[in-house]
């Protein structure tokens, strides 16, 4: 079974500052999918952004990029000029290629806090 | 864009009571998953639904059972309710199982508070 690990529960960075939230995931397979979900107090579960595993290119999406280590099975995500809406959980997540098993597994999550 | 709708949004039962939980996903996604979150906690798969059929198990209680109908909604039932079952209930859709566009994106989620 695949495991997420997210080890820091809680982070916090200075408005317009850069940060990075850290993620480590165990599986055998060699194709799967990675990603970040943001949920703010609102409890709303919001994609940040994915990462295929077989694209050697770390995905961006304006202010956010990934820093995605297949080897190390490393999946960080960065958040560059960080705003005060940037504040939420964090949640990494795994999701097999595809077919039947195609639920996603999550980490434990963290807490980002944006200081202004 | 039209997003995955859940309801209700809130829910109150008491212990042994019923309730059934309905999700609509997005329009044209043909998969629907069902997740919950206990307090402070991840959200813990339970069972997905691909063109109305079970397409994966998770870690849901014999007391719950789900279906996806022919128009691609989905329904929870849950039955004999606990304590433990106050949770955030969320569903979520895709379009298919494979590939990128097996983006799942969640609704709003269902608070279910069990006195």
């Amino acid at each position: 079974a695949q495991t997420v690990t997210q080890s820091q529960p809680e982070m916090s960075v200075q408005e317009a500052e850069t940060v990075t939230l850290s993620c480590t995931y165990d599986t055998s397979e060699s194709d799967y999918y990675l990603f970040w979900y943001k949920q703010p107090p609102s409890r709303q579960m919001i994609l940040v952004i994915r990462q295929e595993a077989y694209k050697q290119q770390n995905a961006t999406e304006n202010r956010f990029s990934v820093n995605f280590q297949k080897a190390a099975k490393s999946f960080s995500l960065k958040i560059s000029d960080s705003q005060l809406g940037d504040a939420a959980m964090y949640f990494c997540a795994y999701r097999s290629e595809g077919g039947a098993n195609s639920k996603l597994t999550f980490g434990k999550g963290i807490t980002l806090s944006v200081r202004p | 864009a039209a997003g995955v709708i859940q309801s209700p949004r809130h829910l109150i039962k008491e212990k042994r009571e019923t309730a059934t939980l309905k999700c609509y996903p997005i329009p044209r996604h043909d998969t629907v998953y069902w997740y919950q979150q206990g307090p402070g906690q991840d959200p813990q798969f339970l069972i997905s639904f691909y063109e109305k059929m079970q397409s994966d198990k998770g870690s849901i209680p014999d007391r719950f059972s789900a279906q996806q109908f022919s128009d691609y909604h989905s329904e929870l039932n849950m039955s004999s309710l606990e304590l433990g079952d106050s949770a955030l209930y969320f569903c979520a859709s895709s379009l298919g199982l494979a590939g990128v566009t097996d983006t799942q994106y969640f609704g709003p989620g269902t608070r279910l508070t069990v006195l």
